[in-house]
């Protein structure tokens, strides 16, 4: 059981240039969320899913998309990539029930330059 | 929406002492309050959650406390090692809601 998984651990982006997030979970997971964490800040809430073709916007969307083809899969898209989406993204997943944990994958830090 | 506010922002210690960080939220139908602890460079993670049936939960040196009138809940650590400095971020969570994070305890351990 790997649970969350994340790749890459690290990306560099020129401005401009599009690139995606890959995350996976082996836990049957109906819930799944992306979080971007900037240096000293808490998490932000980027886009998350309640299942297989069905995502929502977080709090902070713009630049990004994700679709939910699979109940393992949970991409992430940096359309044209800014210097201010250097950050740390994790991805995360849970059960979808009432009072579910939820867990968090290894994370990729993205600079962009 | 849930709004979740977290103090102390830092937190130092002396090894052996106790650490307290207390988070409040705003809305009263949250149910699930956990608590991650993240290293530096590594992910969050779930080191004791409590869920709204409960006022208090403890594991070994880490205890939670729950009171739903006030809507705050805390983190008690004690005996503090300095394998604990990291930092600490609550959350609360209610059915078919998404998870909202505090900002962060940035707890110190001195030896």
């Amino acid at each position: 059981n790997a649970g969350v998984t994340q790749t890459p651990k690290f990306q560099v982006l020129k401005t401009g240039q599009s690139m995606t997030l890959q995350c996976a979970q082996d836990m049957n997971h109906e819930y799944m969320s992306w979080y971007r964490q900037d240096p000293g800040m808490g998490l932000r809430l980027i886009h998350y899913s309640v299942g297989a073709g069905i995502t929502d916007q977080g709090e902070v969307p713009n630049g990004y998309n994700v679709s939910r083809s699979t109940t393992e899969d949970f991409p992430l898209r940096l359309l044209s990539a800014a210097p201010s989406q250097t950050s740390v993204y994790f991805c995360a997943s849970s059960y979808l029930g009432n009072q579910e944990t939820q867990y968090f994958g290894p994370g990729t830090r993205l600079l962009v330059l | 929406g849930e709004n979740v506010e977290q103090h102390p922002s830092t937190l130092s210690v002396q090894e052996g002492d106790s650490a307290v960080i207390k988070c409040t939220y705003s809305d009263s139908a949250s149910n699930y309050f956990p608590w991650y602890k993240q290293e530096l460079g590594k992910r969050p993670q779930l080191i004791i959650d409590i869920r709204s049936n409960v006022g208090e939960k403890k594991d070994q040196r880490i205890a939670v406390t729950l009171n739903k009138t006030a809507k705050h809940f805390s983190l008690h650590i004690t005996e503090t090692q300095p394998e604990d400095s990291a930092v600490y971020f609550c959350a609360s969570h209610n059915y078919g809601q998404n998870f909202v994070f505090g900002p962060g305890t940035r707890l110190s351990v001195l030896p």
